[in-house]
C-alpha cells in the first residue's frame, strides 16, 4: 500500500517571500502521479499543481513549482511571492494510475503573515 | 458546468439517527469518489464507483455506512443509526482522467 507522509504540520511564512513544503512517500510503482492540493477555510479542494512520475522535468504553475526527486521518493512544493491569499492546508496527494483513488498526507497548514 | 455538488452543506443530527449525504458529480465523468475527512484520520477514501458500480468499498468503516449510484449523476453516502465518531466533513469527487474535482463537502456533526 502507498503512503504519504509530509512532515510539516504548520509553518508560517511572511508575505512576499518564499516557502517550501515537504513531502514524501512510499510505492513500488513505477508509473504514478503526485499532487498538491491546497484547502482554505472554505475546505474546498483545490488543486495545486501535479506531477507525472514519468517526466523528468517538475511542473510549475505561476508562483507554484514543484521539486519532485523519483529515487528519492520525495516531492517538495515551493510557494514563491507568497500572498495573504496563500494562507491554507496543503496536502500531497499519490495516485497510482488516472482515475484511481487519492492517498492523502497528513497535511501542513501554511499560514502567511503580513 | 457548476462543478461536483454536494448537499447538504451542514448537517446537525442526532445519534441514531438515518443520515443521508448526497452528489452530484460533474457530467460526463465515470469515476465518483467519497472521501472522509477527520482530524485524528486526515482524508480517507470510503468507496469510490465506475460508470454508477461500486468498485472499492474496502475503507467504508462498518455496515452502518452505505452508498449507491443509482445512475451516472448521483449518488449518496447514508449512515443508519448514525454516531457521534462519525462527525466528520464528507467529501465527493469525480474524475475527468486528469484531474479528481471535489465538491464543498458536507460537515457532520452528530450529537
Amino acid at each position: 500500500a502507498q503512503t504519504v507522509t509530509q512532515s510539516q504540520p504548520e509553518m508560517s511564512v511572511q508575505e512576499a517571500e518564499t516557502v517550501t513544503l515537504s513531502c514524501t512517500y512510499d510505492t513500488s510503482e513505477s508509473n504514478y502521479y503526485l499532487f498538491w492540493y491546497k484547502q482554505p477555510p472554505s475546505r474546498q479542494m483545490i488543486l495545486v499543481i501535479r506531477q507525472e512520475a514519468y517526466k523528468q522535468q517538475n511542473a510549475t504553475e505561476n508562483r507554484f513549482s514543484v521539486n519532485f526527486q523519483k529515487a528519492a521518493k520525495s516531492f517538495s512544493l515551493k510557494i514563491s511571492d507568497s500572498q495573504l491569499g496563500d494562507t491554507a492546508m496543503y496536502f500531497c496527494a499519490f495516485m497510482k494510475h488516472w482515475r484511481s483513488r487519492l492517498t492523502f498526507g497528513e497535511g501542513t497548514q501554511l499560514t502567511v503573515n503580513p | 458546468d457548476a462543478g461536483v455538488i454536494q448537499s447538504p452543506r451542514h448537517e446537525v443530527t442526532e445519534m441514531g439517527q438515518e443520515v443521508t449525504l448526497r452528489c452530484k458529480p460533474i457530467s460526463g465523468h465515470d469515476y465518483l469518489f467519497w472521501y472522509r475527512q477527520t482530524m485524528m484520520r486526515g482524508l480517507e477514501l470510503l468507496i469510490y464507483f465506475n460508470n454508477n458500480v461500486p468498485i472499492d468499498d474496502s475503507g467504508m468503516p462498518e455496515d452502518r455506512f452505505s452508498a449507491k449510484m443509482p445512475n451516472a449523476s448521483f449518488s449518496t453516502l447514508k449512515i443508519q443509526p448514525s454516531e457521534p465518531r462519525d462527525s466528520a466533513v464528507y467529501f465527493c469527487a469525480s474524475h475527468s482522467g486528469t484531474e479528481a474535482f471535489f465538491g464543498q463537502g458536507t460537515r457532520l456533526t452528530v450529537v
